[in-house]
């Protein structure tokens, strides 16, 4: 597609289950991100994939999170036994590797955890 | 881990004026750039800064990309309620190529 596309756009769970958030980026993009914007505060970056290599798993901030990602296409961000802190906007974006022109974000997945 | 200082955290401003936020590091950047988020979507790209000292238009937007690669302004001149959204400075990491560092945002509301 011409854009970074991330299902669903809403999501509410309930707390301890597991929820996984999906990301289309765009095509030929071979790098992807996650990041997580709380309400009303920043973007933090929660991990990084970059074609085969292994994936920066840095920003992730608990063993509840899990991401893959299939070659360079569609990646998955798992939480598993969700929290009410784990409420947020999840956000993916993508980018061409070489000369760096930024990211393309997606418009996110509300993630509600009550 | 490398942060961002952004400021101002929320500017509330008649339509007309001009608009000045920055950002600040302690650390040394590759790259600035300069996204715009509005209610419900991801962040836009605006601005892209490559070289230090570089200083780029976009329509009524400037930024710089400071001498020391520590920091960069973005400048908005005659505002419209349109510029109304949350705006974030970011940088790309030396060490970790592509791996972009946020600023926390400024909020710009627009009274008309």
């Amino acid at each position: 597609g011409a854009g970074v596309s991330q299902s669903p756009s809403n999501k509410v769970t309930e707390k301890g289950k597991d929820v996984e958030l999906r990301c289309d980026p765009i095509s030929g993009h071979t790098a992807l991100y996650w990041y997580r914007q709380r309400l009303g505060q920043g973007l933090e970056f929660l991990i990084y994939f970059q074609g085969n290599s292994a994936p920066d798993k840095s920003g992730l901030p608990s063993d509840r999170f899990s991401a893959e990602r299939t070659g360079e296409s569609v990646s998955t961000l798992t939480i598993q036994r969700t929290q009410q802190e784990d409420s947020a906007v999840y956000l993916c974006a993508s980018s061409l590797v070489g000369r760096f022109y930024g990211y393309t974000f997606g418009s996110g997945t509300r993630l509600t955890v009550v | 881990g490398q942060q961002l200082n952004q400021s101002p955290q929320s500017m509330f401003i008649q339509e007309g004026e001009d608009v000045s936020m920055n950002c600040t590091s302690s650390s040394i950047f590759n790259t600035w750039l300069w996204y715009k988020q509005e209610p419900g979507e991801g962040p836009v790209l605006l601005i892209a800064l490559y070289k230090a000292g570089e200083l780029t238009s976009n329509g009524r937007l400037t930024a710089q990309f400071g001498i020391t690669r520590k920091d960069s302004f973005l400048n908005i001149s005659a505002s419209i309620p349109s510029d109304v959204g949350i705006y974030f400075c970011a940088a790309e990491e030396v060490e970790y190529g592509n791996k972009l560092v946020f600023g926390a945002g400024t909020i710009l509301r627009v009274k008309s």
